[in-house]
């Protein structure tokens, strides 16, 4: 079954507290992982996609990387602003259905 | 600047009305979706279209309906709306070349007495 794991489910850190965010999957033949970034109250935004093995994408303090099983979203010294729950998502082998994990949420204490 | 504009922000309706959500973006993207979001159960898919008058189920479509008459519009329809219905729910659209990316409403809250 196609699935998405995220982990940890919440991360306080103090500012400036540099860490990494899971996202582990287990559809079969990959055709993009996503990283959206969702604020209270808000609709999730897209940051990155990530289509094979070894590549990574930067915007600001974070950089996404990608294996054949997992992704990892580094976060490097974080702003209070940078709180937000992060999701990772993934298109299912049988159709074009979008999977997403259930999220982490940051906490970035000033 | 883009969006997805979903119609209303809050509703609060009573078990057993006829709810609709209306969602409509100006990108001209073919596909649009609706999720729900639970809190400890994530996004989950209920239901998606792929271009005018078109409707694919997604993972939970039980109690729900779509309409899609125009591109620009993609309507989520609660027939007979239940407390299990209370929740967030995000429209979302993409293009078909578009990698997928999804570009999200900013979401519905929905509270049913």
């Amino acid at each position: 079954e196609d699935q998405v794991t995220q982990s940890p489910e919440a991360l306080r850190l103090q500012e400036g507290e540099s860490s990494s965010l899971n996202c582990s999957y287990t559809v079969s033949g990959l055709r993009g992982l996503f990283w959206y970034r969702q604020d209270p109250g808000k609709g999730p935004e897209f940051l990155f996609t990530l289509y094979s093995a070894g590549e990574e994408k930067e915007k600001e303090r974070l950089k996404a990387t990608l294996t054949k099983k997992e992704s990892f979203l580094h976060i490097t010294a974080p702003k209070p602003e940078d709180s937000a729950t992060y999701l990772c998502a993934v298109p299912t082998d049988r159709d074009d259905k979008i999977i997403f994990g259930k999220g982490t949420r940051l906490h970035i204490l000033p | 600047d883009v969006k997805v504009t979903q119609s209303s922000r809050y509703l609060v309706k009573r078990t057993g009305e006829k709810v609709f959500l209306e969602c409509v973006q100006d990108m001209d993207h073919e596909n649009m979706f609706w999720y729900r979001q639970d809190p400890g159960l994530g996004l989950r898919l209920i239901y998606f279209s792929y271009d005018v008058k078109m409707k694919e189920k997604g993972d939970i479509p039980e109690g729900y309906s779509v309409s899609r008459e125009k591109k620009e519009r993609f309507s989520l329809i609660l027939e007979s709306a239940s407390t299990n219905q209370t929740s967030m729910y995000l429209c979302a659209s993409s293009r078909v070349e578009g990698a997928n990316v999804l570009t999200f409403g900013a979401g519905s809250r929905l509270t049913v007495l």
